[in-house]
């Protein structure tokens, strides 16, 4: 069974632009959740989506969004980025079945110059 | 709010030896989870253990165990026989039984593992 999927895995932008990462869930997951990882505030989750709806949502600013299509793929989108958004963006899969187990993806690693 | 907190941010060991990673939180949570993640250098996360608050005895899982103790709100990981492979960043995490896909994580600690 493949794993959790995301793309890119790198990506370089500059200030004021915005992105839109990537994620695949492991097949039958329908629990798709983002966390950011800096250095600084080491990891810190954003949402979680389950069919198509958020669920949970973090102490993240408006410019952190995202959405979840019906086959379980998430996107997520930082708008008007900001020097410190450079961070390691990790998303997570899971069954809804409450075993509280997370498959995370390797990450997408953003620059902002 | 939940918080994780991990107060040894590095650690080291020998091959072959046992140490043990400190954790402890903070909740008023009755129904939870507690895990260990593992971060090797530039790879991706994978669970190591997992306790439910509910159970009274300790995960274990091969050479990885916990030291679960729900009134101290404290928990250890113990790596016995430590391997090259088990080199990587550490991260203790609480999940609220009923918030699925949140994690609260611990700052983390890296652990090298010396030959």
């Amino acid at each position: 069974k493949a794993g959790v999927t995301q793309t890119p895995r790198y990506l370089i932008k500059t200030r004021g632009q915005q992105v839109t990462l990537s994620c695949s869930p492991i097949s039958g997951h329908r629990s798709v959740s983002w966390y950011q990882q800096t250095p600084g505030q080491g990891l810190q989750f954003l949402f979680e989506y389950f069919s198509e709806t958020q669920r949970n949502k973090g102490n993240f600013p408006g410019r952190f969004s995202g959405r979840q299509f019906s086959n379980s793929r998430s996107e997520m989108n930082v708008s008007t980025l900001e020097l410190g958004d450079s961070a390691l963006y990790l998303c997570a899969s899971s069954l809804e079945v409450t075993t509280g187990e997370l498959f995370f993806g390797e990450g997408s690693r953003l620059t902002v110059l | 709010a939940q918080t994780v907190t991990q107060s040894q941010p590095e650690m080291s060991v020998q091959e072959a030896e046992t140490v043990t990673l400190s954790c402890t939180y903070d909740t008023s949570e009755n129904n939870y989870y507690l895990f260990w993640y593992k971060q090797p250098p530039s790879r991706q996360m994978i669970l190591v253990i997992r306790q439910e608050a509910y159970k009274q005895q300790n995960a274990t899982e091969n050479r990885f165990s916990v030291n679960f103790q729900k009134a101290a709100k404290s928990f250890s990981l113990k790596i016995s026989d430590s391997q090259l492979g088990d080199t990587a960043m550490y991260f203790c995490a609480f999940m609220k039984m009923s918030n699925t896909g949140k994690l609260i994580f611990g700052q983390g600690t890296t652990l090298q593992v010396k030959p």
